[in-house]
């Protein structure tokens, strides 16, 4: 257990459908964050929340919308998402976001068909 | 902007040998430099990380990195490898400046042979 869960694992989802990934972390952390992992390329910061407020969207397709309702709950909402959308998606958080001893999650293997 | 160089996306070494995992990375301005490595089916986990300070930096599982500036080079070492160092491992880079954006590396996967 690493202290930030995520739900579900496994994904699997049509283009046309609506799902969410949720994010959870009970370390009293306030800095979330989502990053998407692909083969064979670095990790992709998307998202940033400091204190519930978004301080960073990395350009990413306004098909992907984060919700961040406390400091301990991370959402990223998906919908008429691309195959090429499919990927590990990885939610972290830190104490802050100027500490960078991040603790990731497991993350979310999603696959759009 | 600040970039990070991992070379060799795998690295093979037998079992007690040494493990060598090289990071090179841009910045300008003083970088904080991190090692993470990734289990299969799970996140990524703090090795180490270098901001200020004692250049040879020492982490968790015995494995330990050294800041060399002038070769702007954070390589990641381990005297003996064991079959469960096996994983991915990512280096990253941030700026000293207060900016929060860690920049991964594509990653380096170290296999380890009995």
């Amino acid at each position: 257990e690493t202290g930030v869960t995520q739900t579900p694992r496994h994904l699997v989802m049509g283009m046309t459908n609506k799902k969410s990934l949720k994010c959870e972390q009970h370390l009293g952390h306030n800095a979330m964050y989502w990053y998407k992992q692909s083969a064979k390329k670095p990790l992709e910061l998307m998202f940033v929340y400091n204190f519930k407020e978004q301080t960073e969207n990395n350009s990413v397709p306004s098909r992907f919308s984060p919700e961040c309702p406390n400091s301990s709950h991370l959402f990223l909402h998906l919908h008429t998402l691309q195959p090429e959308d499919s990927a590990l998606y990885l939610c972290a958080s830190s104490q802050d976001i100027s500490d960078y001893g991040y603790t990731f999650g497991s993350g979310t293997r999603l696959t759009v068909v | 902007a600040q970039s990070v160089t991992q070379l060799g996306s795998h690295v093979s070494v037998s079992e007690g040998a040494l493990v060598l995992l090289r990071c090179n990375y841009s910045s300008s301005v003083p970088p904080y430099l991190f090692w993470y490595v990734q289990y299969p089916n799970q996140g990524l986990q703090l090795l180490l990380k270098y901001t200020t300070g004692a250049t040879l930096v020492k982490g968790i599982n015995g494995f330990e990195a050294e800041f060399k500036k002038s070769e702007t080079s954070f390589h990641l070492t381990k005297p003996s490898a064991h079959m469960s160092d096996a994983a991915e491992y990512f280096c990253a880079v941030t700026r000293a400046d207060s900016s929060y954006k860690l920049i991964f590396g594509s990653g380096t996967r170290l296999l380890v042979r009995p």
